[in-house]
């Protein structure tokens, strides 16, 4: 079954604090996504992964991905309040078509 | 307009109406996807249509059907649809190689949020 599992789905913290948000999947994968969803918007592209040790960094955001052991990091460093959120990785399956799944969602609040 | 542009942005039908969500991509992609989101569960994975054939149907009920005319548009029928069918449906597109194993990423349109009364 294909499976992909965020940690946590909940998660408050305080600017200034750093934090990393899990992502592991259950089957072989070409390629990891990670997205930005603001409340009532639509998913907002932050990084794509394609091969093991990959690491991307944009800002106060990091995503890293280790294929062997199937997961994804995003760790945020010195978190500041536009950075509230919620985070989505996906990853791309062949399974007949290719699709791209969805893990849960982690919902990230950034407390002044 | 560019990206991936959906329509109407919000929606209220009754059980018994008949509606269509619209999804138009201006990227020249040549995959598009519907997924649903609710509100308690993961983006789930709709349909699939490749070079405008649907490639999957992710079990969905037969009171949705999608309709792909060309590579730009993507329609969702909705008919005789259950309060628990409202959720924010998403419309993405993607470009694929020739084989249909390679993808070049995704985009995402803004979503329609239905809601069934």
């Amino acid at each position: 079954e294909l499976k992909v599992e965020q940690n946590p789905l909940f998660l408050s913290m305080q600017e200034g604090k750093n934090y990393t948000i899990y992502c592991n999947y259950s089957t072989t994968s070409d390629r990891l996504y990670w997205y930005r969803q603001d409340p009532g918007k639509s998913l907002e592209s932050l990084f794509v992964l394609l091969s093991n040790g990959a690491v991307k960094q944009e800002g106060r955001l990091m995503a890293s991905l280790d294929t062997k052991a199937r997961l994804s990091t995003l760790h945020i460093t010195a978190a500041v309040h536009d950075l509230s959120a919620t985070y989505f990785c996906a990853v791309t399956f062949i399974q007949g078509a290719q699709k791209l799944v969805f893990g849960q969602g982690t919902r990230l609040t950034i407390n002044p | 307009e560019t990206g991936v542009t959906q329509t109407p942005r919000h929606l209220v039908m009754g059980m018994t109406n008949k509606k269509s969500l619209k999804c138009e991509q201006h990227l020249g992609h040549n995959a598009m996807y519907w997924y649903k989101q609710s509100a308690k569960k993961p983006l789930e994975l709709m349909f699939v249509y490749s070079l405008e054939e649907r490639v999957e149907n992710n079990s969905v009920p037969s009171r949705f059907s999608p309709e792909c005319p060309n590579s730009s548009h993507l329609f969702l029928h909705l008919h005789t649809l259950q309060p628990e069918d409202s959720a924010l449906y998403l419309c993405a597109s993607s470009q694929e190689d020739s084989t249909a194993r390679y993808n070049y990423g995704y985009t995402f349109g803004s979503g329609t949020r239905l809601t069934v009364v």
